[in-house]
């Protein structure tokens, strides 16, 4: 079964602090992608990434960075925590023409910054 | 930048009565794919409109692309509990980058 596995279902972390999120598919799946849900906003693009070490920013890149440093692996780095980017974290993956195919997202990290 | 409207943002049904949400684009869509999250849980791919017009039917959900491919519907006849959860669409213009509506939260009143 194909999967997208995030390392951590719940964080807490402190302002101010580095904070780092790992997600890793199984599916040698070229495209990969980070989001944001809140209640009421939906589904919002931080990063994604076409090949590894390509990286585009989507709608709210604020704040965040990313790294693909290999292609089964993107990470999602808060440089400097804040309280508002206390949230839910998907990521999400898919094949190179992955629009026409859907994308499979993982469980989701939910992260509260105190 | 490009946005997809999505509607009702909430919808409580009884069990048994039909459900519809609606998504919609001022600007033409390339195709647009529903999206199913359970509760506790993370967005499941449903399905994928292309072609103008399209209907795809799964069991007892309806999935429609307008004749312009600027909306989209998704409509489920005698909803059940095992419906509960928020639909969402997700528009895809020229590039390959999904853009998510708001979603429909579905509540089953027993």
């Amino acid at each position: 079964d194909v999967k997208v596995t995030q390392s951590s279902r719940y964080l807490v972390k402190r302002t101010g602090e580095k904070v780092f999120l790992e997600c890793v598919q199984d599916m040698d799946h070229e495209n990969m992608f980070w989001y944001r849900q809140d209640p009421g906003l939906g589904l919002r693009l931080i990063y994604f990434s076409y090949d590894v070490k390509m990286k585009e920013k989507g709608d709210i890149p604020e704040g965040y960075s990313v790294s693909r440093e290999k292609k089964e692996r993107f990470s999602l780095i808060l440089e400097s925590a804040s309280t508002n980017q206390t949230s839910m974290y998907l990521c999400a993956s898919s094949s190179r023409t992955g629009a026409f195919y859907g994308y499979t997202f993982g469980s989701g990290t939910r992260l509260t910054v105190v | 930048g490009q946005q997809v409207m999505q509607i009702p943002q909430y919808q409580h049904v009884q069990e048994g009565e039909d459900f519809t949400t609606y998504c919609n684009s001022s600007t033409t869509l390339s195709n647009i794919q529903w999206y199913k999250q359970r509760p506790g849980g993370h967005p499941v791919f449903l399905i994928q409109l292309v072609k103008s017009g399209e209907v795809k039917k799964q069991k007892r959900l309806t999935f429609q692309f307008g004749e312009a491919k600027k909306n989209s519907s998704l409509h489920i006849t005698a909803t059940q509990t095992t419906d509960v959860g928020t639909y969402f669409c997700a528009g895809v213009w020229l590039n390959e980058k999904l853009t998510f509506g708001t979603g429909t939260r579905l509540t089953i009143i027993p």
